[in-house]
């Protein structure tokens, strides 16, 4: 257990729905980082908070959205879902400036059917 | 904008044998990270490489930093089974950490 809890583990949905991913980080973690892993792009990075506010911003559709709660906590939504949008989303963490890297946690499998 | 390149993207080794992937990377930085990934896993760091000449061991797994080339290896010595798997470099720069494709390893017997 790398301490960064991710829900649900799986989740099929239907086009054009919503869903939400939960990601809570390792304790003492203020930065948040959300990815998306396909096959055929790889491990893009799509936005990171610190300490409730965004910091960075990466290759994010404008149907996607996130946020940071004070109990540092992230939520990624993703709306108006496309068959493309199927794909592994990690959150990682770290301690801004942490030269150790990020921490994965287990993922999240999103099926657009 | 900072662009990570690895090669080669696939690998296929024998047991034993050795091997280096490469990992480029287009603007300065002196923090590039190694990460393991197993299929449908989670991604696991391997190594943190922190200046220029940095080199570190674990294992069958030697990885080395050359911030002048923006060049990092990991070499693979006397490769076994359990080392398949899909290998990731990332670079950071201003705590935004940037993956390559990953090249993706498969040792056979």
């Amino acid at each position: 257990d790398s301490g960064v809890t991710q829900t649900p583990k799986h989740l099929i949905t239907a086009t054009g729905q919503r869903v939400t991913l939960r990601c809570s980080p390792r304790s003492g973690d203020l930065s948040v980082y959300w990815y998306q892993q396909s096959l055929d792009q790889g491990l893009q990075f799509l936005i990171q908070y610190y300490n409730g506010e965004e910091r960075a911003k990466g290759n994010i559709l404008e149907r996607f959205s996130a946020q940071q709660f004070p109990d540092l906590h992230s939520e990624l939504n993703l709306s108006s879902l496309e068959l493309g949008d199927s794909a592994l989303y990690f959150c990682a963490s770290s301690v801004l400036w942490d030269r150790d890297g990020y921490t994965f946690g287990s993922g999240t499998r999103l099926t657009v059917v | 904008e900072l662009k990570v390149e690895q090669n080669p993207l696939f690998l296929s080794m024998q047991e034993g044998k050795n091997y280096t992937i490469y990992c480029n990377y287009s603007t300065t930085s002196d923090r590039l990270y190694w990460y393991r990934q197993d299929p449908g896993k989670s991604l696991e760091s391997l190594f943190v490489l922190l200046s220029n000449g940095a080199v570190k061991q674990e294992g069958r797994l030697m990885a080395s930093l050359d911030t002048k080339a923006r060049l990092s290896t990991l070499h693979i010595t006397a490769a076994v089974h359990d080392l398949s798997a899909t290998y990731f470099c990332a670079v950071d720069i201003d705590n935004d950490m940037r993956f390559g494709a990953g090249t993706r390893l498969t040792v056979k017997p």
